[in-house]
């Protein structure tokens, strides 16, 4: 049963580009969370997906950042236009329901040049 | 002032040593989880917990819901035990996710 799945493990992007980052739960688990963690700070919660729905983004930035889990297919948070500020390493965790631990992902590390 | 605060910020100890990480919150919660983050990066989920006590090999958590404080204990510590330990709230009233800074870890051989 292979764990959390992120790609791409290191993506770097230009300013005014886009990254989009991609997250497969461990299989069974239909609830996923995104985090970020800048250098040298802890880890925020950014947004909290149930299949096909966005349960809580209250953690994410308004503008340029959005996220969606399709019925089919991986979690995908989505940046555009993206600036300096943005470099960090993006974890997704998954659990099979709300009240289950998580599990999570290798994390993908995002460089913005 | 942060909704979870953790002590120390940095630890070293001897290989063997009886290991304590503290953690204390400000919020309600609904479950305390405990995380381990090595040097590569990966996150590993240790323990969550709403009440009492959890043991898991030589790793132990506690929390005390009316104090709003959870420890993890770490026993015959290893240098492979070197790692960040990261203390998390989920909210009582919602699904918010409220993080401390974590605990470096270092064992020595």
């Amino acid at each position: 049963n292979a764990g959390v799945m992120q790609n791409p493990r290191h993506l770097v992007r230009r300013r005014g580009q886009e990254a989009r980052l991609r997250c497969s739960p461990m299989k069974g688990h239909s609830h996923v969370y995104w985090y970020r963690q800048l250098p040298e700070e802890g880890l925020k919660f950014m947004v909290y997906l149930q299949k096909e729905n966005i349960i809580d983004e209250s953690g994410m930035p308004k503008e340029r950042f959005s996220a969606e889990f399709p019925k089919e297919g991986p979690s995908i948070l989505r940046i555009q236009q993206v600036v300096r500020g943005d470099s960090a390493a993006y974890f997704c965790a998954s659990s099979p329901s709300h009240n289950q631990p998580q599990h999570f992902g290798d994390g993908t590390r995002l460089s913005i040049l | 002032k942060n909704e979870v605060e953790q002590s120390p910020q940095n630890l070293t100890a001897q290989e063997g040593e009886f290991i304590t990480i503290n953690c204390s919150y400000s919020v309600g919660i609904s479950a305390l989880h405990w995380l381990q983050q090595h040097p590569g990066g990966g996150i590993v989920s240790l323990f969550m917990l709403s009440s009492g006590k959890k043991k898991h090999g030589r790793l132990i958590a506690t929390i005390n819901i009316q104090e709003k404080h959870s420890s993890l204990h770490i026993t015959a510590s290893h240098p492979r035990d070197s790692a960040v330990y990261i203390c998390a709230v989920r909210s009582g009233t919602g699904n918010q996710f409220y993080f401390g800074t974590g605990t470096s870890l270092t064992v020595i051989p």
